[in-house]
């Protein structure tokens, strides 16, 4: 069964930072991998997606890697900001015919000034 | 503007008083599905609906049902709620297999 994880939990970091959130999978065969933004009392917003055939996304200063063999997939942020404070999502869609996707619980970030 | 509307956003209910909580996306997409945010267990799929007609179960369907007599629609049937179905609920939709998920903005549920 498919299982994915984020490490870590909780992040918090000053203004202009680098950073990097991490999100694992048990299952390598996976049809592609979606990253998502949640802010507090809205939904989800799609930030990145990667087919299963790819190894990177970039928009703005988001990258999105993924490494399949290794079960591995990391959101990149580049200069970090104050606005970019949000719950980040990476959600893993199996390769069968559905449309399931099975998520992480998430990293839920804070960028102070 | 593109996206999902769910209605109600918020509301306090009773166990055992059916609810429907409504879906509606206005960009044409084949695929919807409603989810649950718990927390420690994050989203978990409900139902999803790959057509009009065709819908399936995902991962915790018991206790709901669902519709999809058209396109734009699919709403959330809970005929005896519990308490147990408290929770923060999303409407998702996209163009089809591996496209990108559009959300709403949820509906939160409290049964009492």
């Amino acid at each position: 069964k498919q299982e994915v994880t984020q490490i870590p939990a909780a992040l918090s970091v000053p203004e202009g930072e680098n950073l990097v959130l991490n999100c694992s999978f048990t299952d390598s065969a996976i049809y592609n991998l979606q990253w998502f933004r949640q802010d507090p009392g809205k939904g989800l917003t799609s930030l990145l997606l990667i087919q299963s055939s790819q190894r990177e996304q970039t928009s703005g200063r988001l990258n999105a890697s993924l490494d399949k063999s290794s079960g591995r997939s990391t959101l990149y942020i580049a200069a970090s900001q104050p606005g970019d404070s949000a719950t980040y999502l990476c959600a893993v869609r199996p390769p069968y015919n559905t449309d399931k996707l099975i998520f992480g619980t998430g990293t839920r970030l804070q960028v102070f000034p | 503007e593109a996206q999902v509307t769910q209605n109600p956003r918020y509301l306090i209910t009773v166990t055992g008083k059916k609810l429907t909580v409504t879906c509606s996306q206005n960009m044409n997409h084949e695929y919807m599905s409603w989810y649950r945010q718990d927390p420690g267990l994050g989203l978990r799929q409900i139902y999803y609906s790959m057509n009009v007609e065709v819908t399936d179960k995902g991962d915790v369907p018991e206790g709901y049902k669902v519709s999809r007599k058209e396109k734009r629609n699919f709403p959330l049937i809970l005929e005896s709620p519990s308490p147990n179905q408290t929770s923060l609920y999303f409407c998702a939709s996209n163009r089809g297999m591996g496209q990108p998920q559009h959300f709403g903005d949820g509906t939160r549920l409290s049964i009492l």
